[in-house]
């Protein structure tokens, strides 16, 4: 079972639209992330957070928003969906310390049309 | 972070044994070594990590050379479902979150 959700699992938008892409997990992990990964390509880390109104920016620039009022909640936002969107976006949450294990979601598949 | 380098991919037949390996010449002594795999479709998972001596889990086995400057993810007797990309990656002291290469992608025959 998994103890890192997302959701939709598939979506697909027109252009233009606003669409939120849900994260929960259930370890009460304080560090959360999102990647962006294209078909057959490396994952790239968009954004992160170390706990409850903490975000940050990753390696790879991206239009979308994150936030993180709860813990176990980090949502992900496009407030104008575009084709150069279309991805598969990951999210992973982390224990505390460096040895412990990331934990991933199954990912958003999204096409914008 | 340091780098990793590893094959871009590898063939292996089923129910043999499959090494996997990596090279991290510029390691520092605080790094540790993870493995990550993605089957299709799928998020990554973690398959195991270790800093200085050899690990075993119910998933694979990790060699590191005695220098550290190496590793080798061991799957001792591979399967149809052991097809995927796998990642080898440092995670040191300062750092945060996973910096992910292109991978292994392992091909497994039947």
């Amino acid at each position: 079972e998994a103890d890192i959700y997302q959701t939709p699992r598939y979506l697909v938008i027109g252009t233009g639209k606003k669409i939120t892409l849900e994260c929960s997990q259930t370890m009460g992990h304080d560090k959360m992330y999102w990647y962006q990964q294209d078909p057959g390509m490396e994952l790239h880390l968009i954004h992160y957070s170390y706990g409850v109104n903490s975000t940050e920016k990753g390696d790879l620039s991206s239009e979308s928003t994150v936030s993180r009022i709860r813990t176990e909640h980090f949502p992900l936002t496009l407030e104008s969906a575009r084709p150069s969107h279309t991805s598969q976006y990951l999210c992973a949450s982390g224990g505390q310390g460096v040895p412990y294990g990331y934990t991933f979601g199954s990912g958003t598949r999204l096409t914008v049309v | 972070d340091a780098k990793t380098t590893q094959p871009n991919s590898m063939e292996s037949n089923e129910e043999e044994p499959v090494h996997l390996p990596c090279n991290h010449s510029t390691i520092s002594g605080t790094d540790y070594i993870h493995w990550y795999r993605q089957l299709p479709s799928q998020g990554p998972e973690y398959v195991i990590h270790g800093l200085t001596s050899n690990v075993n889990n119910r998933m694979a086995s990790l060699a590191i050379a005695e220098d550290r400057k190496s590793s080798t993810l061991i799957l001792h007797r591979a399967t149809l479902r052991d097809a995927a990309v796998y990642y080898c990656i440092l995670i040191g002291g300062g750092a945060d979150g996973l910096t992910f290469g292109k991978g292994t992608h392992l091909i497994i025959q039947p």
